[in-house]
């Protein structure tokens, strides 16, 4: 079964800098991985969207990388702003899961001012 | 593209009672849509996924005959949390993928309070 870890649960950074968050899962056999953010009270918002095939993807100050060989992607902000603050959600389609997404836990970002 | 909208965004009712919420692909045919869960502070929880036309599969532990679901066209898709108790409060998301794209797209989020 599908686990997928996000650390750290929570950041807290100055603005201005740069942003890491982690995802790990534990069955490389993923159709895609998807990097999300989720104000409080809101839905999903879509950041980034990794094919399996695919080794980084990148949107503006966002980069997210993947290497699925060891069940890792890591999500990069460059130059935080205090909009940024937000929860961070990774998920991925794996294959032997047919097309659920299986999330991880989600790391809340702070972004001071 | 590939918006998806919930409604209500926000309901309150009273235990005991029912309480659909709706999940509509405004601008694609979504042949599935799926149900999720989401505590405070916690990450979204998979419930049920439903295919046009045909029965939802629900999760282990989710209640199929408490949570009705039902995916009668390929632009809408309807959750029922029946005879509701105060536990059932939470943040419920629904999203749909369609053929091909390999991407889901989320809705809004309806938040249920059960007074």
């Amino acid at each position: 079964k599908q686990e997928v870890t996000q650390i750290p649960a929570a950041l807290s950074v100055p603005e201005g800098e740069n942003l890491v968050l982690n995802c790990s899962f534990t069955d490389s056999a993923i159709y895609n991985l998807q990097w999300f953010r989720q104000d409080p009270g809101k839905g999903l918002t879509s950041l980034l969207l990794i094919q399996s095939s695919q080794r980084e993807q990148t949107s503006g100050r966002l980069n997210a990388s993947l290497d699925k060989s060891s069940g890792r992607s890591t999500l990069y902000i460059a130059a935080s702003q205090p909009g940024d603050s937000a929860t961070y959600l990774c998920a991925v389609l794996t294959e032997a899961a047919g097309n659920k997404l299986t999330f991880g836990g989600g790391t809340r970002v702070l972004v001071k001012p | 593209g590939a918006v998806v909208s919930q409604h209500p965004s926000r309901v309150i009712c009273k235990s005991g009672t029912s309480v659909k919420i709706e999940c509509r692909s405004l601008d694609f045919q979504a042949t599935t849509m799926f149900w999720y869960r989401q505590f405070p502070k916690q990450s979204l929880m998979l419930m049920a996924t439903s295919n046009e036309g045909s029965k939802a599969t629900y999760e282990q532990g989710v209640e199929k005959d408490k949570f009705l679901i039902n995916h009668a066209s390929l632009t809408l898709s309807t959750l029922t949390v029946t005879s509701a108790h105060p536990e059932d409060s939470s943040f419920y998301i629904c999203s749909a993928g369609a053929r091909g794209l390999g991407e889901q797209y989320f809705g809004p989020g309806t938040r249920l309070t059960v007074t």
